[in-house]
């Protein structure tokens, strides 16, 4: 199975600052990593898949990098929408499938 | 665009079977695109994946080794449903319970999810 590692766990950031997001597998992956958005009540939606693909809708602010075994997921300037918590999940190798342990975005 | 809605008990006693249905809209359970599947999320901890069926052609299930005893999905195509059913549960169960579509083109991309139902098992 793929362990996947998110930090930091909680990030504080103000308003229109940026934000960086990190996540780590196990072992390799390849581009094989999804982002996701989740807030509290809500459907998670995703927001980056094949580890730097923008999903459907998903504003420009969002980006994602990385292969291998690293992974980063930056929002350029934080809106107040943006405030909620993130998960990463690897298909490379699945069953199963694996997500990390999310990094919560609060407001500074 | 799909959009996937749980329905089900919120409370479950202990050594009984969890049954769930995902209805599905915007799409068909028939579609040879998706898999569908259920994740969880036990109160404070992260999200573990339950398992996947492909009804598009194979009807192959796929199952998290650490559950696989205990569940079983299925689809109902004539409801555009699916479910899941876990049985002999535990407080250890007690989780908010997630449907999703899983691509297949982009294989194993968790691309839509329900907006979750949560389960208690409690006597």
């Amino acid at each position: 199975e793929i362990v996947m590692a998110q930090s930091p766990a909680t990030l504080s950031v103000s308003p229109g600052e940026r934000a960086t997001l990190s996540c780590r597998a196990s072992q390799s992956i390849s581009s094989n990593l999804a982002w996701f958005q989740h807030k509290p009540g809500q459907a998670p939606r995703l927001l980056i898949y094949g580890a730097s693909t923008r999903a459907t809708g998903i504003p420009a602010r969002f980006s994602g990098s990385g292969s291998g075994t690293e992974f980063t997921l930056t929002i350029s300037s934080l809106q107040s929408e943006d405030f909620a918590v993130y998960y990463c999940q690897q298909y490379n190798n699945w069953p199963p499938l694996t997500f990390g342990g999310g990094t919560k975005v609060e407001i500074k | 665009q799909l959009q996937l809605q749980e329905s089900g008990p919120g409370l479950v006693k202990p050594s009984e079977t969890l049954s769930l249905t995902c209805t599905v809209s915007g799409g068909s359970v028939s579609s040879s695109g998706y898999y569908w599947g259920w994740i969880r999320q036990p109160p404070g901890k992260g999200l573990e994946w339950i398992g996947n069926i492909y009804y598009g052609g194979s009807g192959n299930t796929y199952y998290n080794p650490s559950l696989k005893s205990r569940v079983t999905i299925s689809v109902d195509t004539s409801k555009n449903q699916f479910s899941l059913k876990l049985s002999s549960v535990t407080a250890a169960d007690t989780a908010v319970y997630y449907c999703a579509s899983v691509n297949k083109r982009v294989y194993g991309l968790v691309d839509y999810w329900g907006q979750g139902t949560l389960v208690t098992v409690s006597s």
